[in-house]
Formats: C-alpha cells, structure tokens, sequence
C-alpha cells in the first residue's frame, strides 16, 4: 500500500537557519504530494502541495519539488524564524476515487531565537 | 475563506459510554473524511464518504464506529462503546477537488477516562 516516511525529529534550529526536512513516498499510480503544518493546539493546515513531477509548491517561504525519480517531496525554508515552530507533516494522496491521504509520522521543527 | 467546523473541542467520556462528534463540512465539498491522531503518533485515515454512503474505511473503523450526514449538512462520527485506546484528536476535513487537498477542522480531543 501507499506510505510516506518523512525525517524524524525533533529539529532544532536557531532563527535565520536553513531548513530540510525530508520525505520519501511508496505508491502505486501518480499521487499528489502535500505539506501540512500542525501549530501548537491547533488543527492541520495544508502548507503547499504539488500534483505531478517536477512541480514545485511553495508558500510562507517554504518550498518543496515533486521528484518523481528519487520519490521524494523535501521541504525546504532558506531562513526559519521562531513562528515557523510547528509539528510538519508530509502526505500523499492516492490516484484513487477517494482522494484518501497517507501521512507520515511527522516531524517537529522548533525554532530558538 | 470557508471552514470546517468541529464541535466540541474538547470531550470527556466515560470507557463504554457512546459519543457523537460533530462537523460542518465546507458546503460545496463533495467529499468527506474522518481521521485521528493519537497523542505524539501519526495522523490515520478512519473513513471516506462520498454521495451518502462510506466509500472506504481503514482496519481501525470497525464495528464500534459508524458515520452519518443526517441533514445535508453535518457530518458525524459515532463511536458506540468507547475504550480508553480511543482517546485521540480526531480530525473532520471535506475536499471538493484532489488537486486543493483537504480542508480540515480544528479537531476534537476525545479523551475516555
């Protein structure tokens, strides 16, 4: 079945560092790629997303490119700042009638000043 | 821009007690989904529902759990008998396109004491 593995955490950075946080992804088909953010006590928020290869989604200074030779979707940030603190989460969703996602396991970025 | 909209936020319930989770999917969305997450775990697809009937439920949705859309509008999630292991946030979210994702709610924490 589909999955996604992403880099586990936690991840500590100091503001104004560059961030990666890597995701990987098995599926059958052609699945679109998503980047949620969960910030503390909140619900998902869909950060970016792309919907084939070589597509590129950015938002908020994030970015990530749909690789559909390594398999892979890494989010990227040039400069992270404290409010970029959050749980990230990368999915995939399947070519299916159900549009149904698959989530990795997420992975928490915190930001020191 | 349009929510989705979950009630309560927050519940408390006795193990074997029955509880309903409320939603309120963005309303020209076509598809709708109920997923959980159990604390510091990933986020797990429970089930899909599309044109009144469940079009996909995962191994977790057995027979305690049941979903309803009574009027057009709402959209439960009925967990009949609860167990201490379905304490988690659990998550509402409606798509109408693949290609935007999902829209999700802000969750609520069922927590069975």
């Amino acid at each position: 079945g589909d999955s996604v593995t992403q880099m586990e955490g936690p991840v500590t950075l100091s503001e104004e560092a560059f961030l990666t946080i890597n995701c990987t992804y098995t599926a059958t088909g052609y699945p679109s790629l998503f980047w949620y953010v969960q910030y503390p006590g909140e619900g998902l928020q869909l950060l970016l997303k792309a919907t084939k290869a070589d597509d590129k989604g950015s938002n908020k200074g994030f970015e990530a490119t749909y690789r559909k030779e390594t398999t892979s979707f890494h989010l990227e940030k040039g400069s992270v700042q404290v409010s970029d603190s959050a749980v990230y989460f990368c999915a995939l969703s399947d070519g299916g009638s159900n549009y149904k996602l698959t989530f990795g396991k997420g992975t928490l970025l915190t930001v020191n000043p | 821009e349009p929510e989705v909209t979950q009630t309560p936020s927050h519940q408390v319930t006795q193990m074997g007690q029955e509880v309903i989770l409320r939603c309120v999917p963005i309303s020209n969305h076509l598809y709708f989904y109920w997923y959980r997450q159990i604390l510091g775990q990933k986020v797990e697809f429970l089930v899909s529902f599309y044109n009144n009937e469940i079009s996909e439920k995962s191994e977790i949705f057995d027979d305690q759990f049941s979903v309803e859309r009574p009027d057009g509008s709402n959209f439960t999630l009925k967990i009949r008998s609860t167990k201490l292991e379905d304490s988690a946030m659990y998550f509402c979210a409606s798509s109408g396109n693949r290609d935007r994702g999902y829209t999700f709610g802000s969750g609520t924490r069922l927590t069975v004491v």
